[in-house]
């Protein structure tokens, strides 16, 4: 069964600190992993995307890393910022169709003064 | 502006009602999804259209849900005889070449 699970759902920590969040999924033929930052009511926000023979990829103070073999990913922000306040999902894309991405349920961090 | 844009923001209707959900994509961007965001929950893909045609509409709900497309450019999502359940946030991203760029969303209440 293809699943997407991300940890920890939740995630509070003091500006300036730095954080990791984890992706695993059992999603079979991959194409490639994307981070996406989700701000309360607002739509999703592309970071990163990675394919298969990509290992890491950053984006700012944004570092996502891949490995394909274990099948886990991991999205490092650094220096955190209020503004890093937002949901954290996880997509990944099946390799035969466009529209095949299966969603993990993010984490959810709150950056703190 | 250059994003996807969703109309309305905010949609509060009665139980048995009809709502149309609005989404209007990057110009140029052929494919189209729809999905669904329960309070507290992950995306829930509903419906893929490349160009005008809908190659995959799996994850429509119910036959209480449609959806179209014209000219390759506007979307509408139809929800007959809206249930409680129905309320959440309805996304909307489209895409050229792969990465989805999503619309902000429209926050759908069923009384």
């Amino acid at each position: 069964k293809n699943q997407v699970e991300q940890s920890p759902q939740s995630l509070i920590i003091l500006e300036g600190k730095n954080c990791t969040l984890q992706c695993n999924y059992t999603v079979s033929p991959f194409s490639n992993l994307r981070w996406y930052k989700q701000d309360t009511g607002r739509g999703p926000v592309s970071l990163t995307i990675m394919t298969f023979s990509e290992n890491t990829k950053s984006n700012g103070r944004y570092t996502a890393t891949l490995d394909a073999d274990t099948k886990q990913s991991s999205l490092h922000i650094t220096a955190s910022q209020l503004s890093d306040s937002a949901s954290y999902i996880c997509v990944v894309a099946l390799l035969s169709g466009a529209n095949n991405l299966f969603f993990g349920t993010g984490t959810r961090l709150t950056v703190i003064p | 502006g250059a994003g996807v844009s969703q109309s309305p923001s905010n949609k509060v209707t009665e139980k048995g009602k009809d709502v149309e959900l609005r989404c209007d994509p990057i110009s140029g961007h052929t494919a189209l999804y729809w999905y669904r965001q329960r309070l507290g929950q992950g995306l829930e893909f509903l419906i893929y259209f490349q160009g005008n045609s809908a190659p995959d509409k799996s994850g429509l709900p119910s036959d209480r849900f449609s959806a179209e497309r014209t000219g390759e450019s506007v979307s509408t999502l139809t929800i007959q005889r809206t249930q409680q359940e129905d309320s959440a946030v309805y996304l909307c991203a489209s895409s050229l070449y792969g990465t989805q760029y999503f619309g902000p969303g429209t926050r759908l209440t069923v009384l």
